[in-house]
């Protein structure tokens, strides 16, 4: 199966700073990768998906890049309502389904 | 709107088993897998299983090996997450989520706790 490794596992920035957040597969998975936003006690959100592509209604800080192992999720400039955990997730070759560590983003 | 509503929360004793229900509304049931999604307390998510709705196919990851068993009621469009022998490590919420490449709705959580 793929492993996925999410680093950092945790960070604290400030708001207005520039956060990236990386994950790397075990093998190649073209482009079957997702960012997901969980805030305490709610339901995960999607903000990524394909790598690139914004789902509807996320905002535009919010980015995503990268391809075959190496993926980059990031916040342009980090507003009070970002923090919260992130997570990838690889679904190349689904079924199974891969997330990663997770990233919590804490205040500075 | 696409919706997936999950029972509510359980309590259960170690040994026990527990089924928890995901009924889907606002799109084709039968088009799209439900996946089974754990999350322990200050913990990960951790990928459960598979069912593919309109055939009944499911599979789920090796750890879940003999405890786990999804079972679907078309009639209802409703989905079935069913673990046995349950233990404490076993306490978390439970999300049902709909893949469509990676997962683009989830359930509410139900969340299952495990204690004598």
């Amino acid at each position: 199966d793929i492993q996925m490794t999410q680093s950092p596992s945790s960070l604290s920035a400030s708001v207005g700073d520039r956060v990236t957040i990386a994950c790397r597969a075990s093998q190649d998975i073209r482009n079957a990768l997702a960012w997901y936003q969980q805030k305490p006690g709610k339901v995960p959100k999607r903000l990524i998906y394909a790598v690139s592509s914004l789902q509807s209604g996320v905002p535009s800080r919010f980015s995503g890049s990268g391809s075959g192992t190496e993926f980059t999720l990031t916040i342009s400039s980090l507003q009070p309502e970002d923090f919260a955990t992130y997570y990838c997730l690889q679904h190349h070759n689904y079924p199974p389904l891969t997330f990663g560590g997770g990233t919590k983003v804490e205040i500075k | 709107q696409v919706q997936l509503v999950q029972s509510g929360a359980e309590v259960k004793k170690p040994g026990a088993s527990v089924k928890v229900s995901c009924k889907a509304s606002g799109y084709t049931f039968t088009n799209y897998d439900i996946n089974w999604v754990r999350q322990a307390t200050g913990q990960g998510l951790e990928w459960m299983g598979w069912m593919n709705p309109k055939s009944g196919y499911t599979g789920h990851a090796q750890k879940f090996q003999g405890r786990v068993t999804m079972t679907r009621d078309t009639s209802t469009s409703t989905v079935y997450m069913e673990l046995s022998s349950l233990r404490s490590e076993d306490t978390a919420v439970y999300y049902c989520v709909r893949v469509m490449g990676a997962i683009d709705y989830w359930g509410q959580g139900t969340l299952v706790t495990v204690s004598s």
